[in-house]
């Protein structure tokens, strides 16, 4: 089976820092995205690790520890903007992706 | 950047009927595109893979019969629900990969189907 885990909700103030965690149990493991998703909108991506490390984007970076199954997804310097939904995704080798269940942040002046 | 449409964006129909939903890479090719459906406040859930000019794999629990997907060419699939019902109204998104960049999935803009 595949299964992946992530915080339900976060709250953070403007130009905080918040990081995202996300666990998975998978068959395959290519590597881990992360995307961002509006209400009502589409995802969009943000980051991708294939290896173990920090990955750094802008205001975003994620991490991912292959031994420990383990990633997040860290927003600093948080704006208003960011309140979305936030989801993790396993890369099962090209095949597929599986997504996690998601985070919603909330920003808050 | 790569740029993924998806038409309609929005759809009622009767129960019973069938609806297509069209999904397009603009400006790059797509070997694979992949199509989820996404119930309010909840994830994106995978029902399909589809490449080009080959079956679609189904995820399990996703009935074929029901949802037939045709992926003609390298920047057109299709998803069509057949004999809709209440139960399938949802948010549709097709997502596309292009050839050579297996890491990243442009997503279309989703279709609310809504059956009455």
């Amino acid at each position: 089976g595949q299964s992946l885990e992530q915080p339900s909700e976060v709250t953070a103030v403007e130009g905080a820092i918040v990081q995202i965690n996300c666990t998975y149990q998978t068959s395959g493991f290519y590597g881990l995205s992360w995307y961002q998703q509006h209400d009502g909108g589409a995802p969009t991506f943000l980051s991708y690790n294939g290896l173990d490390g920090l990955e750094e984007t802008g205001r975003f970076s994620s991490f991912l520890s292959r031994s420990d199954s383990y990633g997040y997804l860290l927003l600093q310097e948080l704006q208003m903007k960011d309140s979305a939904s936030y989801f993790c995704a396993v890369d099962n080798y090209g095949q597929n992706f599986v997504f996690g269940p998601g985070t919603r942040l909330s920003v808050l002046p | 950047g790569a740029v993924v449409s998806q038409h309609p964006s929005r759809v009622i129909c009767k129960s019973g009927t069938s609806v297509k939903i069209e999904c397009r890479s603009l400006d790059f090719q797509a070997t694979t595109m992949f199509w989820y459906r996404q119930f309010p406040k909840q994830s994106l859930m995978l029902m399909a893979t589809s490449n080009e000019g080959s079956k679609a794999t189904y995820e399990q629990g996703v009935e074929k019969d029901k949802f037939l997907i045709n992926h003609a060419s390298l920047t057109l699939s299709t998803l069509t629900v057949t004999s809709a019902h209440p139960e399938d109204s949802s948010f549709y998104i097709c997502s596309a990969r292009e050839e050579g960049n297996s890491h990243e999935q442009y997503f279309g803009p989703g279709t609310r189907l809504t059956v009455t």
